[in-house]
C-alpha cells in the first residue's frame, strides 16, 4: 500500500514565525505536491516537485516555498506566516508518466493532512 | 479551459440504497483520466476509482463504479448498497495529457441515513 505521511495532524502557529510542513512517501514516487483546501474554493495546488531539487509553481505559491533534498521528502515553508494561511495542507505523490497518454499511475496518493492555524 | 464541475453540493441517501454522484468535465485533449476520491471528516483524500478516456469499459472497484459517458462528458460515481462509512464529501478530478497536475470539482457532501 500507499503511505504518504505527514509530520503533523494539527499545528498553531503565530503570525510572523516560519513554518515547516513536511511529507514523506515510500512508494518510489517522483511526483510530489502541495494542496491547500479552504471552504468554498476546494483543493488548490501550491507548489509540485518532479524530482530531487526540482520544484514548478502551483496555482498559489505566492507566501510558499518548496524544498525537495531527498526523492521520498516534499517540505512545505511558509516564511513569514499569516492569518491567511490558515488552512488544510494536503501532500500527494504519484509515478511520473512514461508516455505522452495519461493513464492510472497518474493517481495521486495523499497524505492525511495538516490543519494549520496562524493566529 | 479544462474544468470539473459537480453540480451537488448535497446528497442525502437511505442506509442500502445506490447513489449515484454526478460529474462533469470539459478538456480538449484526446488523452485524459478521470478520478472520484473520498474525504471523511478527518481530512484524508482517499483514491477511489480510475477512468481512462481511452477505456472501454467502466472502471469498478469493489461497491463503486464509475459511469462513463463521453459523449456527454460525464463520470458519475455510483456507490451500490450505501453503508454509514459512506458519509463523506466526494470529489471527481480530472488529469490531462498536456499537464501532470490533477484538477478538482467543488464536491459533494454525502450523507446516508440510517
Amino acid at each position: 500500500d500507499v503511505k504518504v505521511t505527514q509530520s503533523s495532524r494539527y499545528l498553531v502557529k503565530r503570525t510572523g514565525e516560519k513554518v515547516f510542513l513536511e511529507c514523506v512517501q515510500d512508494m518510489d514516487h517522483e511526483n510530489m505536491f502541495w494542496y491547500r483546501q479552504d471552504p468554498g474554493l476546494g483543493l488548490r495546488l501550491i507548489y509540485f516537485s518532479y524530482d530531487v531539487k526540482m520544484k514548478e509553481k502551483g496555482d498559489i505559491p505566492e507566501g510558499y516555498s518548496v524544498s525537495r533534498e531527498k526523492k521520498e521528502r516534499f517540505s512545505l515553508i511558509l516564511e513569514s506566516a499569516s492569518t491567511n494561511q490558515t488552512s488544510m495542507y494536503l501532500c500527494a505523490s504519484s509515478f511520473p508518466r512514461q508516455v505522452l497518454r495519461t493513464s492510472s499511475t497518474d493517481t495521486q496518493y495523499f497524505g492525511p493532512g495538516t490543519r494549520l492555524t496562524v493566529l | 479551459a479544462q474544468k470539473i464541475t459537480q453540480t451537488q453540493p448535497g446528497m442525502f441517501v437511505q442506509e442500502k440504497e445506490a447513489v449515484t454522484l454526478d460529474c462533469t468535465y470539459d478538456t480538449s485533449d484526446q488523452s485524459y483520466g478521470l478520478f472520484w476520491y473520498k474525504q471523511p471528516s478527518s481530512g484524508e483524500m482517499i483514491f477511489l476509482i480510475y477512468q481512462g478516456s481511452y477505456d472501454e469499459q467502466n472502471a469498478t472497484e469493489g461497491r463503486y463504479s464509475l459511469n462513463f459517458q463521453k459523449a456527454r462528458k460525464s463520470a458519475n460515481l455510483v456507490i451500490s448498497a450505501s453503508q454509514l462509512g459512506d458519509s463523506a464529501m466526494y470529489f471527481c478530478a480530472m488529469v490531462y495529457s498536456s499537464a501532470s497536475k490533477i484538477i478538482f470539482g467543488s464536491g459533494t457532501r454525502l450523507s446516508i441515513r440510517p
